[in-house]
Parts: structure tokens; sequence; C-alpha cells
């Protein structure tokens, strides 16, 4: 099966700086999402990448799949307390089987 | 992007009893609609892809005689959780996948305690 592994596993930042979490397979990526969640909440959206080298950007978040469609990053710009939250990335295993990495939690502080 | 309700949003019952979740596409036909599973402080599990008219598939590990789905119609899915036990209680999400499965939306989560 394919091993998601997510990284850091938490991070405190401060509003106003740059963060980035990572994403990394053990096989090749053919599609791979972004979403943020709030504990005990459902899933957003944000972003979903299927091309090597391909690059997305939403208001202050961007993600990218490098070429060998193995690793992917979202990183997002300027924090604010609003981005505070569970970023979790999933990987389609087949025609929408999302196999999810362990999340992500991003603290952001004043 | 689609719109998908579940309800009920939050569920107590006692071990033994049965529990329904429906998971509703409220602007979207969705053909396949899949349901996971999350224990605290983990991520999500796939559990099973639900299939507008034919059975569900159920991923490694999953009882299907447990957890019973229908997927009715091209906007609803019910996953009915048989004979609870305090070890169910876990989050449940649904979601729904795009036609070309390039985007797919989650439900709000169903939380479910087994007393």
């Amino acid at each position: 099966s394919q091993e998601l592994e997510q990284s850091p596993q938490s991070l405190i930042v401060q509003e106003g700086k740059n963060l980035t979490i990572n994403c990394t397979s053990s096989k090749t990526l053919y599609g791979l999402y972004w979403y943020k969640q709030k504990y005990g909440e459902g899933l957003i959206f944000l972003m979903m990448l299927q091309k090597g080298g391909e690059e997305k950007s939403h208001e202050k978040i961007t993600a990218k799949l490098d070429e060998k469609k193995q690793q992917s990053s979202l990183h997002i710009t300027a924090s604010q307390p609003s981005h505070a939250g569970i970023y979790l990335c999933g990987a389609d295993r087949n025609w929408g089987k999302l196999q999810f990495g362990a999340g992500t939690q991003v603290v952001v502080t004043p | 992007g689609a719109v998908v309700s579940q309800h009920p949003s939050w569920v107590i019952c006692k071990s033994g009893t049965s529990v329904k979740i429906e998971c509703r596409s409220l602007d979207f036909q969705a053909t396949t609609m899949f349901w996971y599973r999350q224990f605290p402080k983990q991520s999500l599990m796939l559990m099973a892809t639900s299939n507008e008219g034919s059975k569900a598939t159920y991923e490694q590990g999953v009882e299907k005689d447990k957890f019973l789905i229908n997927h009715a119609s091209l906007t609803l899915s019910t996953l009915t959780v048989t004979s609870a036990h305090p070890e169910d209680s876990s989050f449940y999400i649904c979601s729904i996948a795009g036609a070309s499965y390039n985007e797919q939306f989650f439900g709000p989560g169903t939380r479910l305690t087994v007393l």
C-alpha cells in the first residue's frame, strides 16, 4: 500500500510569518489533494494536483507537486489566525479513493 | 464546490443498537460516494465506496455486515452501524467525487458515541 508521510506533525507560527508543510509518498502520486480540517469538523477542499511540476495558488496558499510526483508541499504566506487548523494531504489511490497523511496541526500566534 | 450534508451531526446510542447516518449531495448528482472514519487524534481512513444502484465495496478490514451502506439515489447514501459497540465510537465523514475525480468534497461529519 502507499505510504504518505506528512511533516511536520505540528507547527506554531507567528502571525505574518510563512510556513510550509510537506507530504511525501512512497509511490508515484496520480492525484494529490490538500484539505484543511478544524478538529471534529469536515474537510475544506484546498487544492488538487496531478501533473509533475504543477503549482496552484489560492489567496495566500500555494501547493506544488514535484517533477517525480512523489512529494508535495503546501506553503502559506503571511499566515493569519484563520489559517489555524489541521492540514491533510490525501493521495488518490484509485478512482477517488483517498489515502490520507497523518495531518499537520498549525497554530498561529499573535 | 459541491455541498454535502450529513445527518445527524452527532449521535449517542447504547451498545447493541443500530445507528443510521445520512449523507446527502445537495447540488450534485453523485454516482459515487465515499465513507471515511476518523478516530481521535488520527487521520481519516477510507471505509467503503458507495455506488448508486449497486453494492458498496469495502476496504480490507471493514466488516460489510456491520457497516451497511445503501446508495438509494444519486443524492443520498446511508451508512448504518449495526449492533454498535463502544469501539465503533468515531467521527464518520462522507465525501463525493466530482465527475472527473479531480475534486472531492466532504460532508461536515457525524460524531458517533456508543455507551
